[in-house]
């Protein structure tokens, strides 16, 4: 497996406060993906990167950005959260197959009150 | 336009019986690949299957088939022999291209429930 780990898993915040979720993988991907998934839409792209310092935008991307300073490590950042982005957020990378599956982290859980 | 669709929000099979999961795609790309993932209640994706779209046989893994029909631009997954442990939502995901970055559009889901 591709080892992911996302932090935190679960955070409750205030709207109007900045979140930062933390995607760190270990083995040396260089794409990363962030989604988030909402009842009756299943998973929507945020953004991705392809690499440090470069990122592109997803398909739902207004109100979030990024940011890759190391290969490892992916970060999404809500700088004012709404409570539209009460949400799960999936981070991926590159499996292992050659199929081009992605491969997820377990989830991190925001709720924005 | 939705890229993926799947049209079953909730399905019932009974234990030990197949299980049909419909999936359609939108693309104008020759060069494509479809996945179907699964997601039990703990939350986690697990990929189970893939298809690409110059793939001649309909792909298979263990109790997973996959009926991909090009001109309809369909790529059903079926479940042969439920079991409780396949109750989950699964989803159907397309990437587009030949492109490297592994970019995947996913369908809203359909959640399955295993009867005994």
């Amino acid at each position: 497996d591709a080892g992911i780990t996302q932090s935190p898993r679960h955070k409750v915040t205030e709207t109007g406060t900045p979140v930062t979720l933390r995607c760190h993988q270990t083995e040396n991907h260089r794409y990363m993906y962030w989604y988030r998934q909402d009842p009756g839409h299943g998973l929507r792209l945020i953004h991705y990167s392809y690499g440090v310092k470069d990122t592109d935008k997803g398909e739902v991307s207004d109100g979030y950005s990024v940011s890759r300073s190391k290969t490892e490590d992916f970060l999404l950042t809500l700088e004012s959260a709404t409570s539209s982005q009460t949400s799960v957020y999936f981070c991926a990378t590159q499996g292992r197959g050659n199929t081009g599956e992605l491969f997820f982290g377990e989830g991190s859980r925001l709720t924005v009150l | 336009a939705q890229k993926i669709t799947q049209t079953q929000p909730g399905m019932f099979v009974q234990e030990k019986e197949a299980v049909t999961l419909d999936c359609t795609y939108d693309t104008s790309d020759q060069s494509y690949g479809l996945f179907w993932y699964k997601q039990p209640s703990s939350g986690e994706m697990i990929f189970l299957i893939y298809q690409g779209s110059y793939d001649e046989q309909n792909a298979t893994e263990g109790r997973y088939s996959l009926n991909f029909q090009k001109a309809r631009k369909s790529a059903n997954l079926v479940i042969s022999a439920s079991q409780l442990g396949d109750s989950a939502m699964y989803f159907c995901a397309m990437r587009e291209g030949e492109g490297g970055d592994y970019k995947l559009s996913f369908g809203a889901g359909t959640t399955v429930t295993v009867r005994a």
